[in-house]
């Protein structure tokens, strides 16, 4: 069963840093570009970030842009999102998913991870 | 940034009506656009890919089409399990952009 699941959300204060995560499992993770998509409270989604299936390729939302740095690891079917200089407007719920790129659309996606940024 | 605009943002229609929702971008996207259904609190899924295609366990009631710039998902009969919102998504470039969301509602 093709599977992502992200962790790493939490409260954080603004100007702080967190990482977010997302075991991919039940594909061969290397072949596939994957994106961030985030979604704040009462508001629609936004996609934020795409890397392709060998990680040289990366894009970024103008809003995330300098600020946050997406990433892969092979060998632990894992994708990253490094968020620094985080700001109120970054709280949202953060989802993974298979897709980004030369590959067209986003077909699986993961339940989401919830960043606060508060003081 | 290409710029997607839906319409309506929301409806109410009854059980067994036709629902259609269309999604107009600001230039060019050919078929490079996806329609995607969310639950509250819940992830979003694919419904459409690349403006016309159904995808895989999708109730073949919903349905997409395209004409230039213009795109419309259509529900042939709306069902209770269709409550929900709606986006469409253009993946034709970075950065890539969705609709503001239509939410349906059953009347």
């Amino acid at each position: 069963e093709v599977q992502l699941v992200e962790s790493g959300g939490g409260l954080v204060q603004p100007g702080g840093s967190l990482r977010l995560s997302c075991a991919a499992s039940g594909f061969t993770f290397s072949s596939y570009a994957m994106s961030w998509v985030r979604q704040a409270p009462g508001k629609g989604l936004e996609w934020v970030s795409a890397i392709s299936g060998t990680g040289v390729s990366t894009y970024y939302a103008d809003s995330v842009k300098g600020r946050f740095t997406i990433s892969r690891d092979k060998s632990k079917n894992t994708l990253y999102l490094q968020m620094n200089s985080l700001r109120a407007e970054d709280t949202a719920v953060y989802y993974c998913a298979v897709g980004g790129i030369s590959y067209y659309y986003m077909d699986v996606w993961g339940k989401g991870t919830t960043v606060t940024v508060s003081s | 940034d290409i710029q997607m605009t839906q319409s309506p943002s929301s409806l109410s229609a009854s059980v067994g009506d036709r629902v259609t929702i269309t999604c107009r971008a600001s230039q060019t996207i050919s078929s490079y656009l996806n329609w995607y259904q969310q639950n509250p609190g819940k992830a979003p899924k694919l419904l459409i890919y690349v403006a016309t295609n159904l995808q895989s366990g999708v109730p073949s009631r919903f349905s997409g089409s395209a004409s230039g710039t213009d795109f419309t998902l259509t529900i042939s009969s709306l069902q209770p399990e269709d409550v929900a919102t709606y986006y469409c998504q253009q993946s034709y470039s970075n950065p890539w952009t969705f609709g503001q969301g239509t939410k349906v509602e059953i009347k």
